[in-house]
C-alpha cells in the first residue's frame, strides 16, 4: 500500500525557519518525482516544488524560489522542504505527493498534510 | 504562465442530477488534456482524472460516472449523476498550475 506520511510542521514566527519531511512506503520512491503543495486555510491547492526521481533536478514556485528547497533522500525513501524566511503567507497545510510518470504532473498519491502555521 | 478559471465558483444540486464543471485555460496549454482532483474538508485530494499527452483516463476506482473533455482552452469534468459522496471541492489542474476550485454542494 502506497504511504506518503508528512511531519515538520508546527508553529514558528516570521523570518523562522522549518523542514518538513515525507515518509514514503508501498513502492519504489527512487522512480518517481515527487512535489509538495500547499492549501492555505479555506483557499485552494498551490503548487510549491518538485524534484526528479535521481534528485538531480528540482523546480519551484515562484513565490518560494530562493526561500524554500526540495529535497530528498531515496535511501531513506523520504522528501524534503526546507523553509526558510517563513511569511504569514505561508501560512497552510503541505501536502507531499507523488507524479505519476509521462503525465502532466498528475498526483496519484498524496499524503495527510501537515500544518504550518506562521504567525508571531 | 497559464491560468485555469473553474466556474462556477459553487453549484448547488441535488442527487442524481448531472453536473458538468468548467475549467477555462487563459492560453491554449501546450497539452490538451487536464487532470482533475476531488477533495472533501479535512482530507487530501483525490485524484480522479489524469493526463498524459495524449488523452485522459480514470484514477484507479474511480466510478465511470466521472469523465473529463476538452480541446483548445475548454474543458469540463462531468458527473454523470451525483451520488452523496460527490458533493466536494473539484479541481483542475496541469504541471505547476491548479484551478481555485469549484464547490459542489447539497442543494
Amino acid at each position: 500500500e502506497v504511504q506518503l506520511v508528512e511531519s515538520g510542521g508546527g508553529l514558528v514566527q516570521p523570518g523562522g525557519s522549518l523542514r518538513l519531511s515525507c515518509a514514503a512506503s508501498g513502492f519504489t520512491f527512487s522512480n518517481y518525482w515527487m512535489s509538495w503543495v500547499r492549501q492555505a486555510p479555506g483557499k485552494g491547492l498551490e503548487w510549491v516544488a518538485n524534484i526528479k526521481d535521481d534528485g538531480s533536478v528540482q523546480y519551484h514556485a515562484d513565490s518560494v524560489k530562493g526561500r524554500f528547497t526540495i529535497s530528498r533522500d531515496n535511501a531513506k525513501n523520504s522528501l524534503y522542504l526546507q523553509m526558510d524566511t517563513l511569511r504569514a503567507g505561508d501560512t497552510a497545510v503541505y501536502y507531499c505527493a507523488r507524479e505519476i510518470p509521462s503525465t502532466t504532473s498528475s498526483f496519484d498519491y498524496w499524503g495527510q498534510g501537515t500544518l504550518v502555521s506562521v504567525s508571531s | 504562465e497559464i491560468v485555469l478559471t473553474q466556474s462556477p465558483a459553487t453549484l448547488s444540486l441535488s442527487p442524481g442530477e448531472r453536473v458538468t464543471l468548467s475549467c477555462r485555460a487563459s492560453q491554449r496549454p501546450y497539452i490538451n488534456y487536464l487532470s482533475w482532483y476531488q477533495q472533501k474538508p479535512g482530507q487530501a485530494p483525490r485524484l480522479l482524472i489524469y493526463s498524459t499527452s495524449s488523452a485522459s483516463n480514470r484514477a484507479t476506482g474511480v466510478p465511470d460516472r466521472f469523465s473529463a473533455s476538452g480541446s483548445g482552452t475548454d474543458f469540463t469534468l462531468t458527473i454523470s449523476r451525483l451520488e452523496p459522496e460527490d458533493f466536494a471541492v473539484y479541481y483542475c489542474q496541469q504541471y505547476s498550475v491548479f484551478g481555485q476550485g469549484t464547490k459542489v454542494e447539497i442543494k
